[in-house]
């Protein structure tokens, strides 16, 4: 499969522990981008990277997310103290500009709860 | 400030009925939109792009910059179109990308 993947599928914490997930995205896209999905709603835009560099955060993007993307390939999204409110689906997706199409390619998800 | 609007949660129509999913966007400057699908237990994946200009599974959608509208249409809706339809805006000039909150699109036999 060479789609985006994400791991893990499923994540279930308790409040105020700390998780980690993980984006491995199509091989030569050089854009990656973290939404987050709650029940009802659309993905809402968390962050972006070209390369390893990070361009955007969103507001929504409080001090206990940090994202990164060492080398350029796969990324990490990490949340501290979780909080119930951080219950959610977390979407990855990738996209190349090298094809001169910006069509993002999204992974299955990774389902948070925090108990 | 709400950028992409789909004004249904839920459509339903018989097969072979002609469906609409509207969607309006509030974006100055030159944004691309896009419709997006997730069947029932897959991944979200485009559909449509408005760049391209081109039909997809017999689905169209024009870019109307006076109305600021994206509207999805098919003239005859199939089952196997029942989905979550996402509209979604992106202006990577800015490094702004917004969805809509979608449309369950139901096609009854």
């Amino acid at each position: 499969d060479t789609g985006v993947s994400q791991d893990p599928r499923h994540k279930i914490t308790k409040r105020g522990q700390n998780v980690t997930f993980r984006c491995d995205p199509i091989s030569e896209h050089n854009r990656l981008y973290w939404y987050r999905q709650t029940l009802g709603q659309g993905p809402e835009f968390l962050t972006y990277f070209q390369n390893e560099a990070q361009l955007e955060k969103s507001r929504l993007l409080s001090d206990r997310f940090s994202a990164e993307r060492p080398k350029g390939s796969f990324s990490t999204l990490e949340i501290q103290r979780t909080e119930q409110g951080d219950s959610a689906m977390y979407l990855c997706a990738s996209s190349s500009t090298g094809t001169g199409s910006d069509t993002q390619y999204f992974g299955p998800g990774t389902r948070l709860t925090v108990l | 400030a709400q950028r992409v609007t789909q004004p249904e949660k839920l459509l339903s129509v018989f097969k072979g009925a002609p469906v609409e999913l509207k969607c309006n966007y509030s974006y100055s400057g030159s944004p691309e939109l896009f419709w997006y699908v997730q069947y029932s237990r897959q991944r979200l994946q485009l559909l449509l792009r408005h760049i391209s200009r081109e039909s997809i599974k017999g689905f169209t959608a024009d870019l109307n910059k006076g109305e600021t509208s994206f509207h999805l249409k098919k003239p005859f809706a199939q089952e196997e179109d029942s989905a979550m339809y996402y509209c979604a805006l992106v202006a990577y000039n800015f490094n702004k990308f917004y969805f809509g909150s979608g449309t369950k699109l139901n096609v009854k036999p």
